[in-house]
């Protein structure tokens, strides 16, 4: 089956620090893998995507890359901001239109 | 363009009590999926409309959850009567394409069931 297992959180950085979120994947067939985001208040956004494996997705300083041999595709960016503060989620999703949700992880970045 | 909207934006109901979600997609979106969030765990598909019909309803955890589309446009989802482990967070997405790499999310309904 389609499952997807994130770091539990919550993780607390300084602002500046390097940040890494592990996410590891279980799918049948060839999954695309997304980080959505949900600021406070807000829905969640898509924060970035990777299609097929070796492929590196990016967005406002985060990065990820489709490792599709130790099927992960871990969140990382090099220096968090209190602005990043906020639920990351990671998700696949294959021949099926729906998505697979991690549990999330609460990341909180104090000044 | 608006953004997908959910209502209410919190409820609270007793147990053996009715609720009816809201979710308003983008418009000119056929797709629209419910998700659910409870207890902090993972957020887990309901199910999937394609305008007016129910593509997938594979997540639908028992029947007192009624999910409806009429005309294809904005989707209601009814919990009756309501458990306690129902509580949770119930969100909605759109797309607009079928498969579609990004679904947009709304901001998500809080029940509570008490």
């Amino acid at each position: 089956g389609n499952s997807v297992t994130q770091m539990e959180g919550p993780v607390t950085l300084s602002e500046e620090a390097f940040l890494t979120i592990n996410c590891t994947y279980t799918a049948t067939g060839y999954p695309s893998l997304f980080w959505y985001v949900q600021y406070p208040g807000e829905g969640l956004q898509l924060l970035l995507k990777a299609t097929k494996a070796d492929d590196k997705g990016s967005n406002k300083g985060f990065e990820a890359t489709y490792r599709k041999e130790t099927t992960s595709f871990h969140l990382e960016k090099g220096s968090v901001q209190v602005s990043d503060s906020a639920v990351y989620f990671c998700a696949l999703q294959t021949g099926a239109n729906n998505l697979f949700f991690g549990t999330g992880t609460r990341l909180t970045v104090i000044p | 363009e608006a953004g997908v909207t959910q209502f209410p934006s919190h409820s609270v109901i007793e147990k053996g009590q009715t609720v009816t979600l809201r979710c308003d997609p983008i418009s000119g979106h056929d797709n629209l999926y419910w998700y659910r969030r409870v207890m902090g765990k993972e957020i887990k598909f309901l199910l999937h409309f394609v305008k007016e019909s129910k593509q997938d309803e594979s997540g639908m955890p028992n029947n007192r959850f009624l999910a409806e589309r009429t005309g294809g446009t904005y989707s209601t989802l009814k919990v009756q009567p309501a458990e306690l482990e129902d509580s949770g967070v119930y969100f909605c997405a759109s797309s607009q394409e079928l498969r579609s790499d990004e679904q947009y999310f709304g901001p998500g309904t809080r029940l509570t069931v008490t």
